[in-house]
């Protein structure tokens, strides 16, 4: 079956701080993959989405790559804020049946 | 523009009784609907579906039901809640079912005591 792993369940950054979330995932064809963030007390929402590997989707300054070859969809920002504290999640897409699998979700910190 | 709407927002109950959470959206016409379970720091775990009204496919068995009853509402029930039924449940609406994007509503929080 599909598997989404988020390696990182904590992430703690200073403002202005480079952002990396590692994410791997493990499926068979080409999953559509997003990130979705959720902020404290509503429901995800999404962050970006990328259909075709080797790609790049990009966002409010995230930005992801959908590498089929590591099977990576790690995602990145290069100055951060204290408002993009929240939980982010790696998610992958079944093309047939459009089931999505959650990771198990980073919880991003950013300190002022 | 569309809506989606749960409540009740926050719920405390007790072991053994009886649950309904419900969920309406606005704005769209036959969408697909989706029930999610979030255990307390856990990450989001498919519960139903439903493409139609009356139609509903269960993922996860959790000794919960679901049920389509008009094509804009999504009710989420049980007879006798369990401790491990605690957490956050979310509604959530697509337009397809490809890999789509997911439309959340905000929550139902549930405390089981």
């Amino acid at each position: 079956g599909n598997s989404v792993t988020q390696m990182q369940g904590q992430v703690t950054l200073s403002e202005e701080e480079f952002l990396f979330i590692n994410c791997t995932y493990s499926t068979t064809g080409y999953p559509t993959l997003f990130w979705y963030v959720q902020y404290p007390g509503e429901g995800p929402q999404l962050l970006l989405k990328v259909t075709t590997a080797n790609n790049k989707g990009s966002s409010r300054g995230f930005e992801a790559t959908y590498d089929k070859g590591t099977t990576s969809f790690h995602l990145q920002k290069a100055s951060v804020q204290e408002s993009d504290s929240a939980v982010y999640y790696c998610v992958l897409g079944e093309t047939n049946t459009g089931k999505l699998t959650f990771g198990d979700g980073t919880v991003l910190t950013v300190k002022p | 523009a569309q809506t989606i709407h749960q409540w009740p927002v926050a719920e405390i109950k007790a072991v053994g009784s009886p649950l309904s959470l419900g969920c309406t959206i606005k704005g769209k016409s036959s969408p697909n609907l989706y029930w999610y379970w979030q255990a307390t720091g856990g990450t989001l775990q498919q519960l139903f579906y439903s493409i139609t009204v009356g139609q509903v496919e269960s993922v996860v068995q959790l000794n919960l039901s679901a049920s389509r009853p008009k094509d804009d509402q999504f009710i989420l029930s049980t007879e006798k809640l369990l401790l491990s039924h605690s957490g956050f449940y979310l509604c959530a609406w697509s337009l397809g079912t490809v890999p789509e994007r997911l439309f959340f509503g905000h929550g139902t929080k549930l405390s089981v005591l």
